[in-house]
Parts: C-alpha cells; sequence; structure tokens
C-alpha cells in the first residue's frame, strides 16, 4: 500500500490558522472513520494528537481539530503558538484493518 | 502510566539480523483491546508501519517487509519483540515500539525510540 499524500511543508504566523491535507483513496481515508494524526517534535516520539478522524485525546488542546472530505483528511490548527513548531503525520487502515498506513509528513514552521 | 522501553543492538552488520525488544510496564500486554507494534523512522525521514501482534500471537506485517519481519510476544514478560533479517543500510533507523487499539489505527502510546544503524 502507498503511504498517503501530505504537503511536505506549510507555515504560519504565530495566532494565524493553517490546515494541513492528507490525500489518501477509497480504500484508506476515504474507506473507514479511523483517520489519526500525530505531532512529531525533533528527537521526540510521535504523540497522538487527533484519532477517529476529528476525535481528541484528553490533554489536547480544542486549538487542533480533524476533519474529512471524501478521500482527503485534514488538520486544522487554530491560534498557531511557536511550540507547534514540528512534523505532523496522518494515519490510516490500508485496504484492510490489519494493515497500517502513514502520510509522508508535513513541516509545520510558525513564523 | 502506561511506559514503553525498547532495548536492543543500536549496530548491526550488514545481512545479519535486526533484534529488538519491547517492555511494556505500567499495565498488561494481556488485552483483547491492542495490538502492539513496530515503527520504525529513516534519518531524516517519514514514519512506516512494520507491522503488530495481539496478546494470543496473531501478528501482522506490512507487505513490503513481510518477508523479512517476525514479530513474537512473551506475555510471562510483558515483552514483544521485533527480528528484521537480511538487513542492509536501508533498515537503519530509529524504531519504535507501540500500543495500537484494536478498533482503529490509533497509536496511543509510544516508545521514546531506539537508533539501530546498519553498518559493518
Amino acid at each position: 500500500q502507498s503511504a498517503l499524500t501530505q504537503p511536505r511543508s506549510v507555515s504560519g504566523s504565530p495566532g494565524q490558522s493553517v490546515t494541513i491535507s492528507c490525500a489518501g483513496t477509497s480504500s484508506d481515508v476515504g474507506g473507514n472513520n479511523f483517520v489519526s494524526w500525530y505531532q512529531q517534535e525533533p528527537g521526540k516520539a510521535p504523540k497522538l494528537l487527533i484519532y477517529d478522524v476529528n476525535k481528541r485525546p484528553s490533554g489536547v488542546p480544542d486549538r487542533f481539530s480533524g476533519s474529512r472530505s471524501g478521500n482527503t483528511a485534514s488538520l486544522t490548527i487554530s491560534g498557531l503558538q511557536d511550540e507547534d513548531e514540528a512534523d505532523y503525520y496522518c494515519c490510516s487502515y490500508a485496504g484492510s484493518y490489519t494493515f497500517v498506513v502513514f502520510g509522508g509528513g508535513t513541516k509545520l514552521t510558525v513564523l | 502510566q502506561l511506559q514503553l522501553q525498547e532495548s536492543g543492538p543500536g549496530l548491526v552488520k550488514p545481512s545479519e539480523t535486526l533484534s529488538l525488544t519491547c517492555t511494556v510496564s505500567g499495565g498488561s500486554i494481556n488485552s483483547s483491546s491492542y495490538f502492539w507494534g513496530w515503527i520504525r523512522q529513516p534519518p531524516g525521514k517519514g514514519l512506516e508501519w512494520i507491522g503488530s501482534i495481539y496478546y494470543s500471537g496473531g501478528t501482522y506485517y506490512t507487505p513490503s517487509l513481510k518477508s523479512r519481519v517476525t514479530i513474537s510476544v512473551d506475555t510471562s514478560k510483558n515483552q514483544f519483540s521485533l527480528k528484521v533479517s537480511s538487513v542492509t543500510a536501508a533498515d537503519t533507523a530509529v524504531y519504535y515500539c507501540a500500543r495500537r487499539l484494536v478498533r482503529g489505527p490509533t497509536i496511543d502510546y509510544w516508545g521514546q525510540g531506539t537508533l539501530v544503524t546498519v553498518s559493518s
């Protein structure tokens, strides 16, 4: 299965909103309700931000939100803060519930 | 609080077998709600799902690595392990162990990661 498609980089100024897209197919992103998003700071393990397309684990600020339209999922970060500068990855099933696929990752730069 | 910790050699020679163990503490590996999996990240690159195991021993591997990967579980030690055979420089990566929900590709706990370098 192929990796999901994310933009390599996005940027925004503090206080602004940015959206990161994750394009897949009807066999993965568009075919189930289990898209998740992860934030990875340099040198650290990824951290769960969003699961089941639009749900936030406890402790994740409501500035982070997820959505999906067709075969493309999106992560929106509103009220951008300096500490949001990190890499972001989407994740979904790939063809069956036993296989998992990640997006290629998006580097967010806070200007 | 659940914790996962990877352990194993940081340097492996080409053509040999990479072996890592993940020790789970603060919770039991014997749960029907989770898979226990391995993910890797080559330096400067993205995440790649390797595969996962259920507490009962059922395994699921990503197709591109299936011929070289074995994941096993030892419930008595609350550990699970990864073996990758016939390694090359392309297998150099940070290897993470993680807990994944059965009901979705949601990875809620990650180990800190361990760098494995393949070099002679």
